[in-house]
């Protein structure tokens, strides 16, 4: 089971647009792609999913690459309170396969 | 707050011995599952249940246990416990199995158990 490949950590001023990439090279045809955050000290929450068209919630936007081998999460205008470790996860056989994520900075 | 509650918050013991983590799922989710997360770490999977039958396992030790009872709240038991084992044990609930053709079967994390094996 391949997991997804995200950076790190990343920085983002506040107020400003936050593009969050994900690699999921070996994503099967019928996996969709779900993104968790979660905040310190807190369990994980849900944010958003898709399988091959970009989707939008009150939360964020998901932008899945034409070939689906990576996506990205959008945020429009991030806040303090959207400081997080952003995990991209693959399902397969509905189960949830967890990356690392990747830490968001928000600077004031 | 997500409607999933876990006790107890915080737990500390020692080697070898043996504890119970319990969860409560949210009203009307059929599925729980637990998770262990050690330190600066993504989650791993360990084991789900639905409607008291156990239907996925991921990567649990043979020294954990779990199990879903007639009134859906589930036990995760860690027996023989060391160091490593040391870690935050998560526990979500869903609507279904995630199985059904319901595709993304959000799923709800309770609070978490923070584990220190002394």
């Amino acid at each position: 089971d391949a997991k997804t490949t995200q950076p790190n950590s990343m920085e983002s001023n506040e107020e400003e647009p936050v593009h969050l990439p994900c690699n999921h090279s070996t994503i099967s045809g019928t996996d969709y792609i779900h993104w968790y955050r979660q905040l310190p000290s807190q369990g994980p929450e849900y944010v958003i999913h898709g399988l091959t068209s970009n989707v939008n919630n009150r939360m964020a936007s998901l932008a899945i690459a034409e070939d689906r081998k990576s996506s990205t999460l959008i945020l429009h205008r991030a806040t303090l309170r959207d400081a997080a470790v952003y995990y991209c996860i693959r399902s397969s056989n509905y189960q949830l396969i967890w990356g690392a994520g990747t830490k968001l900075i928000i600077k004031p | 707050d997500s409607g999933v509650t876990q006790t107890p918050k915080h737990l500390i013991t020692a080697t070898g011995q043996r504890v119970t983590l319990r969860c409560s799922p949210r009203s009307g989710d059929l599925s729980v599952y637990w998770y262990q997360q050690s330190l600066d770490q993504g989650l791993q999977f360990l084991i789900q249940y639905y409607n008291g039958e156990e239907r996925a396992k991921g990567n649990i030790l043979e020294r954990f246990s779990a199990q879903q009872f007639p009134d859906l709240h589930s036990e995760l038991n860690l027996s023989s416990l060391e160091l490593g084992d040391s870690a935050l044990y998560f526990c979500a609930s869903s609507v279904d199995s995630g199985t059904s053709g319901r595709r993304n079967n959000e799923q709800f994390f309770g609070p978490g158990t923070r584990l220190t094996v002394l």
